[in-house]
């Protein structure tokens, strides 16, 4: 069984950069044919695509948020990281690892909250 | 940009009844390319439905997807205690867009 589980601070300073892991276990990571994916949840809202990376590198970016998004693979690890950097409070949301085969999420992780705060 | 409208907004029924959720697009697109999926509060998304019609590992048979071009359709046969919750519909076209989602609540 495939799980994810989110990493990182829950708190973050206006115009820092947010920096979150996803750790993947019961499944490798470098097995072609999936894709890594990072989603967010504004409190009490829909659901917004962040970005997507293969475990070669190749990286797709939600074009609303490009120039702010880095999305990086560690396959010995076997973990997947988002950095969004500039936040401010409207960075403000759950966010969300998951898995893909091309086309629909089939595991994600429990989500984490970060808060953009002084 | 395809842009994913859902209706209704909210859906009120009682256990055992029948639901149907819309899923409209701004553009024609692939069925196999469109997903459900079902976020109960406090938890992540749950994916019910890919390629528009075939039940994800694990989805009861009461959930059945439906569509092509632009319509899409969610039934939900009927209503189980567990089922109320938000739904979302989800397209992939090179990135991935959301519907705003349908609450299912209970009348």
């Amino acid at each position: 069984q495939v799980q994810l589980q989110e990493s990182g601070p829950g708190l973050v300073q206006p115009s820092q950069t947010l920096s979150l892991t996803c750790t993947v276990s019961g499944g490798s990571i470098s097995s072609g044919g999936y894709f890594w994916s990072w989603i967010r949840q504004h409190p009490g809202q829909g659901l917004e695509w962040i970005g997507y990376i293969y475990y070669n590198g190749n990286t797709y970016y939600n074009p609303s948020l490009k120039g702010r998004v880095t999305i990086s693979v560690d396959t010995p690890k076997s973990q997947f990281s988002l950095k969004l950097s500039s936040v401010t409070a409207a960075d403000t949301a759950v966010y969300y690892c998951a898995r893909h085969p091309l086309g629909a999420f089939d595991y994600w992780g429990q989500g984490t909250l970060v808060t953009v705060s002084s | 940009e395809i842009v994913l409208t859902q209706s209704p907004g909210t859906l009120s029924l009682s256990p055992g009844e029948r639901a149907t959720l819309s899923c409209r697009a701004s553009q024609s697109v692939s069925s196999s390319y469109l997903a459900w999926y079902q976020q109960k509060p406090g938890q992540a998304p749950r994916l019910l439905i890919y390629g528009a019609s075939s039940r994800a590992t694990g989805i009861p048979d009461r959930f059945s997807g439906s569509g092509s071009g632009t319509d899409f359709t969610l039934t939900v046969s009927r209503l189980e205690p567990e089922d109320f919750a938000v739904y979302y519909c989800q397209h992939y076209g090179g990135s991935f867009t959301f519907g705003p989602g349908t609450k299912v609540d209970i009348k």
